[in-house]
Order: structure tokens, then sequence, then C-alpha cells
């Protein structure tokens, strides 16, 4: 079946510092990766996608992942954190039983907070 | 924006009452979902349209019912919610056929059920 998980509830670090917010799937054949943010009281904002290719895949806002097959791993990363990019982060795959269709399968979300 | 627009951004609901949910999308995609968001819990998808027909149902209660009368609508019609039917209400769009499958979300509706 396939699921996708983020280990960490909650990341601090301050701002300036780089950030790496962890993410690691569970797919039958090639994964199609995704990461989004969610402000308080907003919906989920797209940030970056990998499909196939290079393995470091750029963003939104500064942000890029980089797609590790051999450790089933698509973290999310940014050089230097910003106050602003505090927010919750989901890390979701596709649902390859489900054809072409962008049903996602979600993680449950890391909380990422940058002080100042 | 993200081109899905969602109404009423907040919904304060009696257990007896009526109400709906709309969504609709500004992107020209022909796949919508509506996912449910609770506090500390993963996001639960619900259900998924796609060229306006219903394709999946995720064991979700009969007092949830949807509709989507054409590729850019879509509802969810609630009635005899429980107070744990509280949460945000998601709604999102994508182009079926698109390999990447990335979904368009909405801002969502926050629902209280008293």
């Amino acid at each position: 079946a396939q699921s996708v998980a983020q280990p960490e509830d909650q990341v601090n670090v301050a701002e300036g510092n780089p950030l790496t917010v962890k993410c690691t799937y569970s797919v039958s054949g090639n994964p199609y990766l995704f990461w989004y943010v969610q402000y308080p009281n907003r919906g989920l904002q797209f940030l970056l996608k990998y499909i196939t290719g290079d393995n470091l895949v750029k963003g939104s806002y500064g942000f890029e992942a980089e797609f590790n097959k051999s450790q089933t791993s698509f973290h999310l990363k940014k050089p230097s954190a910003l106050v602003s990019d505090s927010a919750l982060y989901f890390c979701a795959v596709r649902d390859l039983r489900s054809g072409n269709t962008g049903k996602l399968i979600f993680g449950q979300g890391t909380t990422l907070q940058v002080k100042p | 924006e993200t081109g899905v627009t969602q109404t009423p951004r907040h919904l304060v609901m009696g257990m007896t009452n009526k109400k709906s949910l709309k969504c609709e999308q500004h992107l020209g995609h022909n796949a919508m979902y509506w996912y449910k968001q609770s506090a500390k819990k993963p996001l639960e998808l619900m259900f998924v349209y796609n060229f306006k027909e219903q394709t999946e149902n995720n064991s979700v209660p009969s007092r949830f019912s949807p509709e989507c009368p054409n590729s850019s609508h879509l509802f969810l019609h609630l009635h005899t919610l429980q107070p744990e039917d509280s949460a945000l209400y998601l709604c999102a769009s994508s182009q079926e056929g698109n390999e990447a499958g990335e979904l368009f979300f909405g801002e969502g509706s926050r629902l209280t059920v008293l």
C-alpha cells in the first residue's frame, strides 16, 4: 500500500539557518511526490513536486526538495529560513492505484517554527 | 488566489440544521475533491469526482451528501451533523490525465457543529 510518513511533528529553527523537513514514502513503482504548505486558517498551497529527472527539485518561496530513491525520502529544504516560513507542511504521494487522477495520500504534517 | 473558491469560509450550525458548502474552480479542471481536516489528524479524503461522476466515497457517513452538477462546481450538503464533524473542509481540483496529478486547494470552510 502507498504511504507517506513525516517523522517530526514539529521542527524548530532560528531565522537565517538552514531548515529541513523530513518525509519518507512507500509506493509501488515510481513515486510522484509533492510538498504543500498550510498557513493558519488557510487551505493548502502547492510548493513543489517530483515526477522524474533531476533529484533536486526547486519550488516556491526558495524551497527545494531532494528525492533519494535508495532511502525512499523526499526531504524539504531551504538554505535560510524566514520567520514567515512558519507554517504546517505536508508531504504527499500520488496514489498510483487511482490511475491518472490526482488523488494524493498525505503525511500527517510537520509544524515548522522559525524563531527570530 | 488558487483558482478554487469555497463558501462560506465559516459556518456554525446546530445538529438539526441543513446547510451546504460550495466550491467553484476556475482552472478548467475535470476532477474535484472534498477533504476533511480535523485537529491532530491527517487529511481525510471524503469524495472524488471525475468528469462529474463520483468515483470514490471513503466510507463517509450519509449525513454528508456531495453534489457535482458540472465540472466547475462541487457541493457538500450537510444534515443532522454531530459535534465531531466540526472541522475544516477543503475542496480541491486537478486535471485528470495530468501525469503529475497535483491538487489545487481552496481556502477551506471552517465548520462548527453545536
